[in-house]
C-alpha cells in the first residue's frame, strides 16, 4: 500500500519570497515520486517526478524537489515565487496495490501568491 | 495543450439520470485512467484501462463502469446519479501500461447533479 500526506492544504507566500510545499509518502516498493500543478479550471500538468538517481529533480517553471529516503520526504521548492505559481500542487506516490503499480495522489496544497 | 480531449466540458442532470463522459487520449497513448476530484474526497482513482483492457480498479462505485473502445477513446457511464456525484472527472492517458508513467490530464468534464 501506499500513502501521501501534504501538510497544508492553504499556503500563502508573498510574491519573491521562497516556496515551500511538503509532501510525505508511504509506500512498499521503491517510490517513483510525482509533482503535478492544476491551474484553475485546467487538468493536471507534471511539475516533475523522481525514479530513481539523483535525488535533487529540476522541473519546470523553476520548481525543483528533494528525495530524502530517510524522512520519506519529497518536498517541492521555488527560490522565488511568482504570481503565475498560484495554483494547487499534488504530490503523488507510485506505490504497489495487489501486484498492480498505482499512482497514489495527495490530497493538494493550493498556493497563493501575494503581491 | 496536453494532448487528452474531453467532451463534454460541463455537464448538468437530474437525480436518478445517467450520462457519459467522453476521453480521447494524446496520439500513441494506449493506457486511459479515470479520476474524480470533488472538494471533500481529493482526486480519486477510479479506474484504468490499457489497450481496451481494465488493468486495475480504484474507488469506483458499482452505479459507474467505462471502457476503452478500439480507436482507444474511452467512456466512462454514471447511472442512478446522486448529489453526491457531483464533481469534476478527469481522464488521463499515458503510454505504457503501467501507471507509473508519467500521465497527461484533460481538461475535465464538471458534472452538476442537481
Amino acid at each position: 500500500a501506499q500513502s501521501v500526506t501534504q501538510l497544508g492544504s492553504h499556503v500563502s507566500v508573498s510574491e519573491g519570497a521562497l516556496v515551500l510545499l511538503r509532501c510525505n509518502y508511504s509506500s512498499s516498493v521503491p517510490p517513483y515520486l510525482f509533482w503535478y500543478v492544476q491551474y484553475p479550471n485546467q487538468g493536471l500538468q507534471l511539475l516533475l517526478k523522481y525514479t530513481t538517481g539523483a535525488t535533487l529533480v529540476k522541473g519546470i517553471n523553476g520548481f525543483e524537489a528533494e528525495f530524502k529516503k530517510s524522512e520519506t520526504s519529497f518536498h517541492l521548492t521555488k527560490p522565488s515565487a511568482h504570481m503565475s505559481d498560484a495554483a494547487e500542487y499534488f504530490c503523488a506516490v507510485r506505490g504497489d496495490s495487489g501486484g498492480y503499480q498505482k499512482v497514489t495522489f495527495g490530497i493538494g496544497t493550493k498556493l497563493q501568491v501575494i503581491p | 495543450d496536453s494532448g487528452v480531449t474531453q467532451t463534454p466540458k460541463h455537464l448538468i442532470t437530474a437525480t436518478g439520470q445517467r450520462v457519459t463522459l467522453r476521453c480521447s487520449p494524446r496520439s500513441g497513448d494506449l493506457s486511459v485512467y479515470w479520476y474524480q476530484q470533488s472538494l471533500d474526497q481529493g482526486l480519486q482513482f477510479l479506474i484504468h484501462y490499457y489497450n481496451g483492457e481494465e488493468r486495475a480498479k480504484g474507488n469506483i462505485l458499482e452505479r459507474f463502469s467505462a471502457q476503452q473502445f478500439p480507436d482507444l477513446h474511452s467512456e466512462l457511464n454514471l447511472s442512478s446519479l446522486e448529489l453526491g456525484d457531483s464533481a469534476l472527472y478527469f481522464c488521463a492517458s499515458s503510454e505504457g501500461r503501467g501507471s507509473y508513467n508519467e500521465q497527461f490530464f484533460g481538461p475535465g468534464t464538471r458534472l452538476t447533479v442537481l
